[in-house]
């Protein structure tokens, strides 16, 4: 079945980790989006890519990086983990151009840095 | 970068009425407008998009209404029902068409 999946669901680790939350569509979309979400809050961009080798970075991007070495893959990865960084990370994903144009959400990864 | 507001914050009707939601955008450029309604502990989906060569769209209860002079746009939900209570999220596709931001989001309580 076509679907954007995450991994892991929840995510518990110590602080200066580094960590990676996976991100892969099954739908062929060009575009894909990382956001952090609060529960029930705000999503903030993060980092969005409109296709294969290509990166932008979003509002809160400083932080953290990612790549887009496959049309179906779009990881994100924290080079130092922080109790700021507590919160939801959802991945999107939309087709490029044509009449729908609708963006999928994932089931987002819940990260806890202690 | 695209800048959206939202408004209001949260929102509480009674079941039956209507409520509406107001959403601003600051890119000219920006020519799709999406909704998404996101239930608590769920991801957020699609409700109803509009793009700018519309000034109107409906699918049932739901309508999305556009003005692009005044670069804002709004959302009708109509007969309100209790499962209509969720967090709504409005958006605007921004610089180059490839950047999708949101509004702040607006909390519905739709109240029996």
């Amino acid at each position: 079945e076509a679907d954007i999946y995450q991994t892991p669901r929840y995510l518990v680790i110590g602080t200066g980790k580094k960590i990676t939350l996976e991100c892969s569509q099954t739908m062929g979309h060009d575009k894909m989006y990382w956001y952090q979400q609060d529960p029930g809050m705000e999503l903030h961009l993060i980092h969005y890519s409109y296709g294969v080798n290509s990166t932008e970075k979003g509002d809160l991007s400083s932080e953290s990086t990612v790549s887009r070495i496959r049309t179906e893959h779009f990881p994100l990865t924290l080079e130092s983990a922080r109790p700021s960084h507590t919160s939801q990370y959802l991945c999107a994903s939309s087709p490029t151009g044509g009449i729908n144009t609708e963006a999928f959400f994932g089931q987002g990864t819940r990260l806890t840095v202690v | 970068g695209e800048n959206v507001e939202q408004h209001p914050s949260t929102l509480s009707v009674q079941e039956g009425d209507s409520a509406v939601i107001k959403c601003t955008y600051s890119d000219s450029a920006s020519n799709y407008f999406p909704w998404y309604k996101q239930e608590l502990g769920k991801r957020p989906q699609l409700i109803i998009d509009i793009r700018s060569n519309v000034g109107e769209k409906k699918d049932q209860r739901i309508a999305v209404t556009l003005n692009k002079t005044a670069k804002h746009f709004s959302l009708h939900i109509t007969e309100t029902q209790p499962e209509d209570s969720a967090v709504y999220f409005c958006a605007a596709e921004g610089n180059s068409g490839y950047a999708l931001n949101f509004g702040k989001g607006t909390s519905l309580l739709v109240t029996p």
